[in-house]
């Protein structure tokens, strides 16, 4: 597609349940890459995908997060029994490749609350 | 472990002036230097990139410089308008990951 695309835009959540969130990037692009950005605060990697391979999960806070890759498309992070620090607004990008010539494209995000 | 900071953390000028945001980083091995906006409630929109090798680029009423050497990037907004009201984010790329800043927030005021 033209951009990077994620849904839902906004996700409400009660405590213990699981979510997932769903990210469609560039047609072509073979790196995509998930951040979280907690209110007020910077961005932090999370996973990092070449491929439908993930050599960087180095970033994600705890076993209740994964994340897949399919078809070198679509990804999907989920979080297992989510918990209130959980609330953030994940981001995905996406990149045509790895070198120093190739910026990131990030997607609009899904906003997530856990009440 | 890279750091990235900047400075200003906040930004408020009469719409017309020029500014300049400022971006340092603590790992020179870095592959690229990129500049993003970020308007409430939005993702992130790229501005401008800067490859390792290169010391500028412009687009439009923006330029973005590199010193690899000294760990710092500027980026220099001509004209400014309100609606460059915004949070600007520095991001550093080393391996396979993004490193970002905690931003600049600009406010221009008619």
């Amino acid at each position: 597609g033209a951009g990077v695309s994620q849904s839902p835009s906004n996700k409400v959540t009660e405590k213990g349940k699981d979510v997932e969130l769903r990210c469609d990037p560039i047609s072509g692009h073979t790196a995509l890459y998930w951040y979280r950005q907690r209110l007020g605060q910077g961005l932090e990697f999370l996973i990092y995908f070449q491929g439908n391979s993930a050599p960087d999960k180095s970033g994600l806070p705890s076993d209740r997060f994964s994340a897949e890759r399919t078809g070198e498309s679509v990804s999907t992070l989920t979080i297992q029994r989510t918990q209130q620090e959980d609330s953030a607004v994940y981001l995905c990008a996406s990149s045509l490749g790895t070198g120093a010539y190739y910026g990131y494209t990030f997607g609009s995000g899904t906003r997530l609350t856990v009440v | 472990k890279q750091e990235v900071t900047q400075i200003p953390a906040a930004l408020s000028v009469p719409e017309g002036e020029n500014l300049v945001l400022n971006c340092s980083f603590t790992d020179s091995a870095i592959y690229n230097l990129q500049w993003f906006r970020q308007d409430p409630g939005k993702g992130l929109t790229s501005l401008l990139l800067i490859q390792s090798s290169q010391r500028e680029q412009t687009s439009g009423r923006l330029n973005a410089s590199l010193d690899k050497s000294s760990g710092r990037s500027t980026l220099y907004i001509a004209a400014s308008q309100p609606g460059d009201s915004a949070t600007y984010l520095c991001a550093v790329r080393g391996g396979n990951k993004l490193t970002f800043g905690t931003g600049t927030q600009l406010k221009v005021e008619l």
